[in-house]
């Protein structure tokens, strides 16, 4: 049973350019998280989505930035015209139905570097 | 708005020792707390998940405890190896929160 799965690893935009990161659960999962670990920071909550659905986004900025969990395919992470302080790693987590009491696990994370 | 304190933020230790790693939060009503170990350039790797309702959790030589009135967990690795050199990350679901609250981690180093 493959883990969480995310691609690509490492992602170069230059300022202004579109990053598109994406996410697939685990099999069976049904719940997608994303985290953003900025450099010597600790790692903050964006997003929950369920397919088809954001459930709570109340960590993502309010411009730029985008998510989605399609009834088929991959969860993206979508940040638009991105700037330098973008530059992070990006971690998706997964977890079964009943979200709340499930334990998350976590893909490997994009590291976006923003020049 | 929940926030998750770690202490120590760093501890390097000889090869051998036993040690505890502390994790505070200060909103009660979470659904469980969960210990990770996040290698450097590397991904999260789930440790332990403790429910509200439980008081510890044990896996091999690691041992993770739940105070939840008082907004305490500890993690206790036994016999400590230079291979459990890492980042140390505790976080909380619930306590207001849709996602995890985390902790900013104690990076560890075992000395061989």
């Amino acid at each position: 049973n493959a883990g969480v799965m995310q691609n690509p690893r490492h992602l170069v935009r230059r300022r202004g350019q579109e990053a598109r990161l994406r996410c697939s659960p685990m099999k069976g999962h049904s719940h997608v998280y994303w985290y953003r670990q900025l450099p010597e920071e600790g790692l903050k909550f964006m997003v929950y989505l369920q397919k088809e659905n954001i459930i709570d986004e109340s960590g993502m900025p309010k411009e730029r930035f985008s998510a989605e969990f399609p009834k088929e395919g991959p969860s993206i992470l979508r940040i638009q015209q991105v700037v330098r302080g973008d530059s992070a790693a990006y971690f998706c987590a997964s977890s079964l139905p009943g979200a709340f009491r499930n334990e998350q696990f976590f893909g490997p994370g994009t590291r976006l570097t923003v020049l | 708005k929940q926030e998750v304190t770690q202490i120590p933020a760093a501890l390097s230790v000889p090869e051998g020792e036993n040690l505890v790693l502390n994790c505070s939060f200060t909103d009660s009503a979470i659904y469980n707390l969960q210990w990770f170990r996040q290698d450097p350039g590397k991904g999260l790797t789930s440790l332990l998940l403790i429910q509200s309702s439980q008081r510890e959790q044990t896996s091999g030589r690691l041992n993770a405890s739940l105070d939840k009135s008082s907004g305490r967990s500890t993690l206790y690795i036994a016999a400590s190896q230079p291979g459990d050199s890492a980042t140390y990350l505790c976080a909380v679901s619930g306590g207001g929160a849709d996602g995890l609250t985390f902790g900013k981690g104690t990076h560890l180093i075992i000395q061989p």
